[in-house]
């Protein structure tokens, strides 16, 4: 069964730092591009970043270009999301999801909330 | 990286179909057969159930079908169930200048 469970949310103030997390198991983690979708309380989704298998290839998206850093580590089966410079608008619920073409597995989401 | 445009709610009887439209442009859903759609419920994770404009992913409910054309994708739900009631999101890959757009959502009522 395929299974991805975040972690690393929580509240931190503006301009402060997170690490999220994306754990990986039931399918061979190494041969999937990987993506984080977010979802700001009572809006719609948001894709955030996409990162290739070996990542050789990665994506932003604007609103997030400079200040989130998308990594994995295929050894651990592990996906991350490195967010400097927090703002008020990055208050989200932050999945993390394989997408062949279609996000087909989701985690349950991890809640960073950003606030003084 | 503009959202694809969906109508903010729809609503339908028990057993009616509803049709709930995404409209992007020629750079995302005229470009590409890489329109899927999601159910969400609340406070649940969004679950895949359309993918590729038309297929459905094994144990989704063939009362669900989707279609495009030119730069609008659709979604149909047929025999509408109280289960059905969601909100519902298109997305389309964008190329690799935007990778990936999502409509803004429909919260679909069964009355």
């Amino acid at each position: 069964e395929v299974q991805l469970v975040e972690s690393g949310g929580g509240l931190v103030q503006p301009g402060g730092s997170l690490r999220l997390s994306c754990a990986a198991s039931g399918f061979t983690f190494s041969s999937y591009s990987m993506n984080w979708v977010r979802q700001a309380p009572g809006k719609g989704l948001e894709w955030v970043s996409y990162i290739s298998s070996s990542s050789s290839t990665i994506y932003y998206a604007d609103s997030v270009k400079g200040r989130f850093t998308i990594s994995r580590d295929n050894a651990k089966n592990s996906l991350y999301l490195q967010m400097n410079s927090l703002r008020a608008e990055d208050t989200a619920v932050y999945y993390c999801a394989t997408y062949p073409g279609y996000f087909d597995y989701w985690g349950q989401g991890t809640l960073v909330t950003v606030s003084s | 990286q503009s959202a694809l445009t969906q109508p903010a709610s729809v609503s339908g009887s028990p057993g009616q179909s509803i049709t709930i439209s995404c409209t992007g442009t020629s750079s995302d859903v005229g470009s590409y057969n890489l329109v899927s759609w999601y159910q969400q419920h609340p406070g649940k994770a969004p679950k895949l159930m359309i993918y590729e404009v038309s297929k459905r992913p094994s144990g989704v409910s063939n009362r669900f079908s989707g279609s495009k054309s030119g730069n609008t994708a659709s979604l149909t739900i047929s025999g509408l169930q109280a289960e059905d009631e969601a909100d519902y999101y298109c997305c389309s890959y964008a190329g690799s200048s935007s990778y990936v757009v999502f409509g803004g959502g429909t919260k679909l009522t069964v009355l």
